[in-house]
């Protein structure tokens, strides 16, 4: 078996400031994606990553940016916070791009903005 | 484009009772279906899966049948325990595109003793 990793979990942040989450996978998968996960909305994708220095943007990609620099990890860059934010982020990866394959996430990194 | 509806927000049920969480989807092209679980604190797992038209399918007491007919795949369990507390997610892909799941918003489950 193997696990995905998530740090911080948890992250206080000011308005405005830039903020990094990080995420490592030992499953040797090759993509991997952030989620983000808001009370009642469900996970909506801000960012995949199909292999090492590949990026593509999901449906919530504006205002982060991403980082693929090795097949085990993925980090995730919160440009410029917004005050009163609070939301979970959820790292995950699958064996390969299609789309029958399970994800495995991790346990998530919960932001809140001051 | 795609999108997923999970009418319950909340589902409060007493243990040994049967349960069905909706799930209804819409999409141009032939979905796949999933069910994920999270429990408190924990990391969203998968429960089950499915793209085959009048199928169920079970895992862990849980069971769904995909019906393209009516966009649904609804999840049923025929008597909850405590343990399935959770927050259910349904979520649809497209069959042999990349694997972008559109997740539905969710329902938690909470079952008393």
């Amino acid at each position: 078996g193997g696990i995905i990793t998530q740090t911080p979990k948890f992250l206080i942040g000011q308005e405005g400031q830039k903020l990094t989450l990080k995420c490592q996978q030992n499953f040797n998968h090759d993509t991997m994606y952030w989620y983000r996960q808001d009370s009642g909305k469900g996970l909506r994708l801000i960012y995949y990553s199909i292999t090492e220095n590949d990026l593509q943007k999901g449906d919530l990609s504006e205002g982060y940016d991403a980082s693929r620099e090795k097949k085990s990890s993925f980090s995730l860059t919160v440009t410029s916070a917004q005050k009163n934010e609070m939301a979970v982020f959820l790292c995950a990866s699958s064996i390969s791009q299609f789309s029958n394959e399970r994800l495995f996430f991790g346990h998530g990194t919960k932001l809140s903005v001051l | 484009g795609d999108s997923v509806t999970q009418t319950e927000g909340l589902v409060t049920l007493t243990k040994g009772l049967p349960v069905m969480l909706n799930c209804t989807y819409q999409t141009t092209y032939s979905p796949f279906l999933f069910w994920y679980v999270q429990h408190l604190n924990e990391a969203p797992k998968l429960l089950l899966k499915s793209s085959t038209d009048n199928k169920r399918t079970e895992h862990q007491g849980f069971y769904a049948t995909l019906h393209k007919s009516s966009s649904s795949f609804h999840l049923q369990k025929s008597s909850v325990q405590l343990s399935d507390s959770a927050l259910y997610f349904c979520a649809l892909s497209e069959l042999g595109s990349f694997n972008k799941l559109t997740f539905g918003a969710g329902t938690r489950l909470a079952v008393c003793p």
